[in-house]
């Protein structure tokens, strides 16, 4: 099976970077992607990584070591309007599309 | 396109009660999923389907029902509602091209209490 580990709260400041870390143990592993959901609202995708490496969206990177089994989520110039959840999800060896997601990283920008 | 719409968004059953939650996407999307969030417990997934009249169960299928006759109706059913399922369900799909992981779309969510 899977489990993933991420923290369960965050804070940071306006205008600074945050890293949500997710670490992980599975059966089988093929790839780490990330979401982003509001309170209130349903999860949007944010990014995927397959391979090891950084991937780089705007203000959003995310990054993978496969050997360490471990990933993050970098946020750039943080805005009031990241706050959120965020949450890591590892894909299934039963599927291309079926993921085990964390519990979630609640993000609280403040000014 | 509509995206993922989901109906009731908001619906209270009594213990014992049937009922079925609405998906639909307009996409054609050939994988469907449903997950229920629970404070603290993150997206769990119930059932998904990888294309019309295929099924399976997720990590807690237990007192569900699903079916896939279309590609792109992927209704929910609770058989005989308990208060442990009263959560918040999320439908979503995501094109399935057997060679990658693809984002997959979410709806609205319904709002299930169960008295």
């Amino acid at each position: 099976g899977q489990s993933l580990e991420q923290p369960s709260e965050v804070t940071a400041v306006e205008g600074a970077i945050v890293q949500i870390n997710c670490t992980y143990q599975t059966s089988g592993f093929y790839g780490l992607s990330w979401y982003q959901q509001h309170d209130g609202g349903a999860p949007t995708f944010l990014s995927y990584n397959g391979l090891d490496g950084l991937e780089e969206t705007g203000r959003f990177s995310s990054f993978l070591s496969r050997s360490d089994s471990y990933g993050y989520l970098l946020l750039q110039e943080l805005q009031m309007k990241d706050s959120a959840s965020y949450f890591c999800a590892v894909r299934d060896r039963g599927g291309y599309q079926k993921v085990t997601f964390g519990i979630g990283t609640k993000l609280q920008v403040i000014p | 396109n509509a995206g993922v719409t989901q109906t009731p968004k908001f619906q209270v059953l009594k213990t014992g009660q049937s009922m079925t939650l609405q998906c639909a996407q307009d996409m054609n999307h050939e994988y469907m999923s449903w997950y229920r969030q629970d404070p603290g417990m993150g997206l769990r997934l119930i059932h998904y389907s990888v294309g019309a009249g295929i099924t399976d169960q997720g990590e807690v299928p237990n007192g569900y029902n699903v079916s896939r006759s279309t590609t792109e109706d992927f209704p929910l059913r609770l058989l005989s509602a308990a208060p442990s399922q009263t959560s918040v369900y999320f439908c979503a799909s995501s094109y399935d091209t057997g060679a990658s992981y693809n984002e997959q779309f979410f709806g609205p969510g319904t709002r299930l209490t169960v008295l």
